[in-house]
């Protein structure tokens, strides 16, 4: 079972910061959390991750609260194009036990409006 | 960089025809490479994993005698669809991770349509 609760949908007007938050509240000491995306009928795109320190790369920020229990990913300025499913991971064990295993919801549904 | 594709992008089979898709990291060396599928309106689930030179690794309920996959090098792994039927239609992603770089981060390739007439 996915160990992530993320909204359903969510709607951004274009040009302005988009923020999906993530609930985790199970995670563990060593779990990183991963988002990634998928564009209709295409391959999930990396996006970023952290351990419980705040990122940034040229996609986007994630926000990790200090309790690790819920995390936010900002889009900064939305466009059209960032229209996907938006899916937040916490990494955890697969059958040898190495944590490399993503267990994957159903994700949010972001449209961004013109 | 971390660029992984896929072929074909896009497959129409007869039943009872066997399928084979293939996953290549293009710019890096995948240690690991998995096998995913993905229903209409539904998530991925995660088939199996591989190591190169090794077998792989399959996901409770996955069929590994359906499900063939060959990680035979560091840059190219295959599923085949064995006997394909219809129920086996469905968009089949694969995704690598980068051994040289010290992280797990998986990269996907664009993905596999395959539908069983």
């Amino acid at each position: 079972d996915a160990k992530t609760t993320q909204p359903t949908s969510m709607d951004c007007a274009e040009g302005r910061a988009a923020n999906l938050p993530c609930n985790h509240s199970t995670i563990s000491g060593n779990e990183y959390v991963y988002w990634y995306r998928q564009i209709h009928s295409q391959g999930p795109q990396y996006i970023i991750h952290g351990l419980k320190n705040n990122e940034t790369n040229e996609m986007a920020s994630l926000i990790i609260t200090e309790d690790r229990k819920s995390s936010t990913l900002i889009l900064p300025h939305a466009t059209l194009r960032d229209t996907a499913v938006y899916y937040c991971i916490v990494r955890t064990p697969d059958n040898a036990g190495n944590n490399r295993k993503l267990i994957w919801g159903l994700g949010t549904s972001l449209a961004v409006n013109p | 960089g971390a660029v992984v594709s896929q072929h074909p992008s896009r497959v129409i089979c007869k039943s009872g025809t066997s399928v084979k898709i293939e996953c290549r990291s293009l710019d890096f060396q995948a240690t690991t490479m998995f096998w995913y599928r993905q229903f209409p309106k539904k998530s991925l689930m995660l088939m199996a994993t591989s190591n190169e030179g090794s077998k792989a690794t399959y996901e409770q309920g996955v069929e590994k005698d359906k499900f063939l996959i060959n990680h035979a090098s560091l840059t190219l792994s295959t599923l085949t669809v064995t006997s394909a039927h219809p129920e086996d239609s469905s968009f089949y992603i694969c995704s690598a991770t980068d051994g040289g770089t010290g992280t797990d981060t998986q990269y996907f390739g664009p993905g596999t349509r395959l539908t069983v007439l």
